[in-house]
C-alpha cells in the first residue's frame, strides 16, 4: 500500500541555518509528491509539489527533489527565517486514485532568532 | 483566492450528542474532503465527496457520516459523539481531474467530554 514516513520533530534551528526534513515513501506505480505547511492556527497550505521522477518542486526558498531510486522527497531550505516556524507535512497521491492523499505525521520546525 | 470556511474554530460537546461540522468552499470545486488530525498520526481521511450526493469512505469512517446536498457545502456528522473523537477536523476541497492542489479550511478543534 501507499504510505509516507517523515522525520520526527521538533526540529529547532537558529535563523539562517540550513534545513533538511527527511521524507520517504512507499507506493505502487508513479505517485505525485507534495509538501504542505501548517502555520499556527491555520489549515494546511500547499508548499510545493513534484509529479514525476527527478522533478524538483520549489517555492519560497524551499526545494524538494522526487527521487524514485531512493523513494525520497526531502525538503530543504538554505537559510531559514523565524517566519518559517510551522509544521511541515509530506504527502503522496497515488497514481490511480486522485482523491486519496497519504500524509506523513508532520514535523514541527522552530526557528529561533 | 480559494476560500474554505468551517463553521466553528472550537467546539465542546458531551458524550452521546449529535455533532455537525460544516464546511463551505467558494470555488465550485467538485471534490471535498474531511480529515482528522492527531499528534503523531498526521492527517487521516474520514470521507470524501466527488459530486453532490456522492460520497466515499476514507480510511477511518467508523462513527462518522457525511452529507453533501449542495456543491459548495460538505457536512461531517458524528451521530453519537465519543471521547475518542476529540480531535482537530480539517475540511479540504479540490477542483476536478488533473488538479493537484487541495485547499484546506482552518480546522475545527472538537473536544468531547
Amino acid at each position: 500500500g501507499n504510505s509516507v514516513t517523515q522525520m520526527e520533530g521538533p526540529v529547532t534551528l537558529s535563523e539562517e541555518a540550513f534545513l533538511t526534513i527527511n521524507c520517504t515513501y512507499t507506493a505502487t506505480g508513479y505517485p505525485s509528491l507534495f509538501w504542505y505547511v501548517q502555520y499556527p492556527g491555520e489549515g494546511l497550505q500547499l508548499l510545493l509539489k513534484a509529479t514525476k521522477a527527478d522533478d524538483k518542486g520549489s517555492n519560497k526558498g524551499f526545494e524538494a527533489t522526487y527521487r524514485k531510486e531512493t523513494t525520497s522527497f526531502h525538503l530543504e531550505k538554505g537559510s531559514v527565517q523565524v517566519s518559517d516556524s510551522a509544521v511541515y507535512f509530506c504527502a503522496l497521491r497515488g497514481q490511480y486514485n486522485f482523491n486519496k492523499f497519504y500524509f506523513g505525521s508532520g514535523t514541527k520546525l522552530n526557528v529561533k532568532p | 483566492d480559494v476560500k474554505v470556511t468551517q463553521s466553528s474554530r472550537y467546539l465542546v460537546k458531551r458524550t452521546g450528542e449529535k455533532v455537525f461540522l460544516e464546511c463551505v468552499q467558494d470555488m465550485d470545486h467538485e471534490n471535498m474532503f474531511w480529515y482528522r488530525q492527531d499528534p503523531g498520526l498526521g492527517l487521516r481521511l474520514i470521507y470524501f465527496s466527488y459530486d453532490v450526493k456522492m460520497k466515499e469512505k476514507g480510511d477511518i469512517p467508523e462513527g462518522y457520516s457525511v452529507s453533501r446536498e449542495k456543491k459548495e457545502r460538505f457536512s461531517l456528522i458524528l451521530e453519537s459523539a465519543s471521547t475518542n473523537q476529540t480531535s482537530m477536523y480539517l475540511c479540504a476541497s479540490r477542483a476536478g481531474l488533473g488538479s493537484y492542489e487541495q485547499y484546506f479550511g482552518p480546522g475545527t478543534r472538537l473536544t468531547v467530554t
